[in-house]
């Protein structure tokens, strides 16, 4: 069976200090993957997309980036955060990109102060 | 791009009852429609979808329906139980995408 991790589980970064995030699947091959932000309290935000290797949608403008070295790594990364940046970091993948299942990793809760 | 509305916000129900939360959506395109359910500091999880093929799909106490000419679809529970309180997303797919609603916060109150 298929399973999606990720970490840290939490986070807590001051301003203007660097980020990474890091997503693996297990259990399926050639995966798409994708990064949502959740805001306290509120809906779900797709910051990126990726249908391969090296291969990234933005969905937003943002002073976060995206990348995928491997098949089932997706790391999300920032040089600089911002406050605004505080949030709930969920990872996902399905098998195709539309009219199929979305599955959601564990989350990273990342504060910044 | 799909834009998915979600009603109400907030729902209280007693145990017992049932609940039903509204998703409409934009699209016509759209053909699959799932629902998540997430639980205070936990993942979204999905508990029940429907193509655009089907009108309506069960799952013990869940159940939800669709009506692709009026672009809307609905999640109903029945037989609330205290477990049932959490945040329930909908979501439709766009080009490429799920397009998710902003949520609805259900309470069952025992």
């Amino acid at each position: 069976s298929q399973t999606i991790h990720q970490w840290p589980a939490t986070l807590v970064q001051p301003v203007g200090s660097p980020l990474s995030l890091e997503c693996t699947v297990e259990g399926t091959s050639n995966p798409n993957l994708y990064w949502y932000r959740q805001a306290a309290g509120r809906g779900l935000q797709l910051l990126f997309y990726s249908v391969g290797i090296g291969q990234i949608s933005s969905e937003v403008p943002q002073n976060l980036s995206a990348s995928r070295p491997q098949d089932r790594q997706f790391i999300l990364s920032s040089k600089k955060l911002l406050l605004s940046d505080s949030g709930f970091y969920l990872c996902a993948w399905s098998v195709t990109l539309s009219g199929d299942e979305q599955y959601f990793g564990p989350g990273t809760r990342l504060t910044v102060t | 791009g799909e834009n998915v509305e979600q009603h109400p916000s907030t729902l209280s129900v007693q145990e017992g009852d049932s609940a039903v939360i509204k998703c409409t959506y934009s699209d016509s395109a759209s053909n699959y429609f799932p629902w998540y359910k997430q639980e205070l500091g936990k993942r979204p999880q999905l508990i029940i979808d429907i193509r655009s093929n089907v009108g309506e799909k069960k799952d013990q106490r869940i159940a939800v329906t669709l009506n692709k000419t009026a672009k809307h679809f609905s999640l109903h529970i029945t037989e609330t139980q205290p477990e049932d309180s959490a945040v329930y997303f909908c979501a439709a797919t766009g080009s490429y995408q799920l397009t998710f609603g902003k949520g609805t916060k259900l309470s069952v109150i025992p």
